[in-house]
């Protein structure tokens, strides 16, 4: 598998419950972030996680990162409507020039009202 | 809030046509990336930029492909020869500074179909 793959695919929940969405990596990291994609939009940043913190909070959202598993998860408490989008981890990885962002493949979520 | 911007927002092009691919980025950043994301498929990495030269590339950026920065505040993507797998989204992004923990800005992306 490649570098940043996400589970599950795709989410549905009822507007309310709250969202959770992994996403494991295969090298060391810097970094990991997460980024939320509305369709046809480009990414918005959500949250950056350090490699030597383990968990990370802002607003409704919460990431944890596990380092000696190399995954990571997003929690999306008390989920909205508005909450329906892509959701993509996303690492940096040093390529002996500089940094590159390794994207996953995503999970789709969606929020029912 | 400051943006990237990217223009156009859709380019329809022959195969075989050279396209340029244009990006704003926010005044103040350093860095400057270029992503493709192929209809339903993962972003994917192609080009990083700072101090006027690259700095790290995919495979994907092959001799087919150029940035610039033409001046102070335009990053162009250009593609010499286009190919029909080369139709896909182009997003710009820029991050303001040498620590990698900054996060990245995205633009809304260029729809590049090929003809």
């Amino acid at each position: 598998s490649q570098q940043g793959e996400e589970d599950p695919q795709a989410l549905s929940i009822q507007e309310g419950e709250n969202a959770t969405m992994n996403c494991s990596y295969k090298t060391s990291i810097n970094n990991l972030q997460w980024y939320r994609q509305n369709s046809g939009r480009g990414l918005v940043h959500l949250i950056l996680i350090r490699s030597n913190e383990r968990e990370k909070h802002s607003g409704r959202l919460r990431v944890t990162l596990d380092t000696s598993k190399k995954s990571s998860s997003l929690l999306i408490t008390a989920s909205r409507a508005a909450d329906t989008a892509s959701y993509f981890c996303a690492t940096d990885v040093f390529g002996g020039g500089g940094f590159k962002t390794i994207f996953g493949a995503g999970t789709r979520l969606f929020v029912k009202a | 809030e400051p943006e990237v911007t990217q223009t156009p927002s859709h380019q329809v092009t022959q195969m075989g046509q050279e396209v340029i691919l244009r990006c704003v980025p926010i005044s103040n950043h350093l860095y400057f990336y270029w992503y493709r994301q192929i209809l339903g498929q993962k972003v994917e990495f192609l080009v990083s930029f700072y101090n006027n030269e690259i700095s790290e590339k995919s495979e994907i950026f092959d001799d087919q492909f150029s940035v610039e920065r033409p001046d102070g505040s335009n990053f162009t993507l250009k593609i010499r020869s286009t190919k029909l797998e080369d139709s896909a989204m182009y997003f710009c992004a820029s991050r303001s500074g040498t620590d990698s923990n900054q996060p990245q800005h995205f633009g809304d992306g260029t729809r590049l179909s090929i003809l």
